[in-house]
């Protein structure tokens, strides 16, 4: 399952809404009728952070300000005010169909 | 707290072996599916392999299969990724990473480098 993030690059300003798309190849709905979608955020020099699962389920001590959505194939992740710790690079992933497979990233800088 | 630590990696040559291990605590390891994921610059995030929580069961990504082999050692909550014929484009950082049980994976180790050439 190919997943397309887009865009690759985004500068934002900050107390700005920032949206990444992520688009896969296939539906993403598995057999028991879940979504096994993901939002990660990888912070420069650090792993990546889960944020978000099951589309729209945000991790615990995550900022209320990132929300996800979507459904199908087609998904988003919306930070609704950038603030200077939100700049890393985000990836999309799906874990319905092996081999889970990721985004190319989507790059948040602060303009 | 959850932890994961990686170590084994290094500089190896093409054709040559490696095993990498990843250290747990923090949690009940033997109740979770856990995962070897790798980066690179190039290719970005890739799921390298996946191993049930008993060890009764793996998968592999394509690029790997047949080369690597996940295993897991749960009374040591330990996990193990050998990986043999290594090729140059299997230069990577290496992750541990967890599988929650419902949402999919979620906690990832510092990664370990792993470097392939002559």
């Amino acid at each position: 399952v190919v997943m397309t993030q887009s865009p690759l690059s985004l500068p934002v300003n900050l107390g700005q809404p920032a949206s990444i798309s992520c688009r896969s190849s296939q539906s993403l709905v598995y057999s028991d009728g879940n979504t096994y979608l993901i939002w990660f955020q990888q912070r420069p020099g650090q792993s990546p952070r889960r944020l978000i699962s099951k589309i729209s389920n945000r991790d615990s001590g995550v900022p209320d300000r990132f929300s996800g959505s979507g459904s199908g194939t087609d998904f988003t992740l919306k930070i609704s005010r950038v603030e200077a710790e939100d700049v890393g690079v985000y990836y999309c992933m799906q874990g319905t169909h092996w081999p889970w497979t990721f985004g190319q990233g989507t790059k948040v800088e602060i303009k | 707290e959850v932890q994961l630590v990686e170590s084994g990696g290094g500089l190896v040559q093409p054709g040559g072996s490696l095993r990498l291990s990843c250290q747990t605590s923090g949690f009940t390891f033997s109740s979770h599916w856990m995962h070897w994921v790798r980066q690179t610059p190039g290719k970005g995030l890739e799921c390298v392999a996946r191993i049930k929580n008993d060890g009764s069961y793996s998968d592999y990504g394509d690029s790997v299969e047949g080369r690597f082999t996940i295993s897991r050692e749960n009374a040591k909550n330990t996990l193990y990724l050998q990986m043999i014929s290594l090729k140059v484009e299997d230069t990577a950082v290496y992750y541990c990473v967890r599988d929650d049980l419902s949402y999919g994976i979620d906690y990832w180790g510092q990664g370990i480098p792993v470097t392939v050439s002559s």
